[in-house]
């Protein structure tokens, strides 16, 4: 199995411009999870889907971020517009259930100008 | 809201000495507790996870000490190797899960 998937893996942009990430879960696994890793704020729940829905999405900072998960083996989180404290690794993870051990992506490096 | 406290924020031990990593957590609601281990540049992967029915879990050189009475959780890596530097992070799952801040291990040959 390749594991968690994610792209880009670096990824920099200007202030105000639109940002996707991709993520790619392990097929068969159930629950998706979006985090945000800081130095300041450390590892952070942004998202979590369970069959594709949203369950809690109480983590996600603002009105600028958005997510998406439109069928089992995709989701997408998108910045809009971006600022430059959104600079952070975001992380894709994969379950097989809604509790229990997450399989972490490799990462997204986000960068804003 | 930190929910789960780890510390030390680094640690440095020589080969073949035993790192100790302590977390505690307020929610009793938690009812799984995992650490996770990561390497620069690379996402956090499963090490080992307990569940508050035990107090111990050991596997290879890794055991989870679990005092449920005290909410407190700790990480012993015994005869640490240099191929362990990295972070570890403790988490507690209750209905999400929540990671503690990381710590950073160095193991000096």
């Amino acid at each position: 199995d390749a594991g968690v998937i994610q792209s880009p893996r670096h990824e920099v942009t200007e202030m105000g411009q639109e940002v996707t990430l991709r993520c790619k879960p392990i097929s068969g696994h159930n629950s998706l999870f979006w985090y945000r890793q800081t130095m300041m704020r450390g590892l952070e729940l942004l998202i979590y889907f369970n069959n594709n829905v949203p369950i809690d999405d109480s983590g996600m900072p603002e009105d600028r971020f958005s997510a998406k998960m439109p069928n089992a083996s995709f989701s997408t989180l998108k910045i809009q517009p971006s600022e430059p404290r959104d600079s952070a690794v975001y992380f894709c993870a994969s379950s097989p259930g809604s509790e229990g051990e997450q399989y972490f992506g490799p990462g997204t490096r986000l960068t804003v100008t | 809201q930190q929910q789960v406290k780890q510390s030390p924020q680094s640690l440095i031990v020589q080969k073949g000495g035993i790192s100790i990593i302590n977390c505690a957590y307020e929610n009793t609601a938690f009812d799984y507790f995992p650490w996770y281990q990561q390497f620069p540049g690379k996402g956090p992967a499963l090490l080992i996870a307990i569940r508050p029915d035990v107090s111990e879990k050991k596997e290879g050189r890794f055991t989870i000490s679990f005092n449920k009475s005290a909410k407190q959780f700790s990480l012993h890596i015994m005869d640490s190797q240099p191929g362990d530097s990295a972070t570890y992070f403790c988490a507690a799952e209750g209905n999400k899960l929540v990671f503690g801040a990381g710590t950073i291990l160095r193991v000096k040959s």
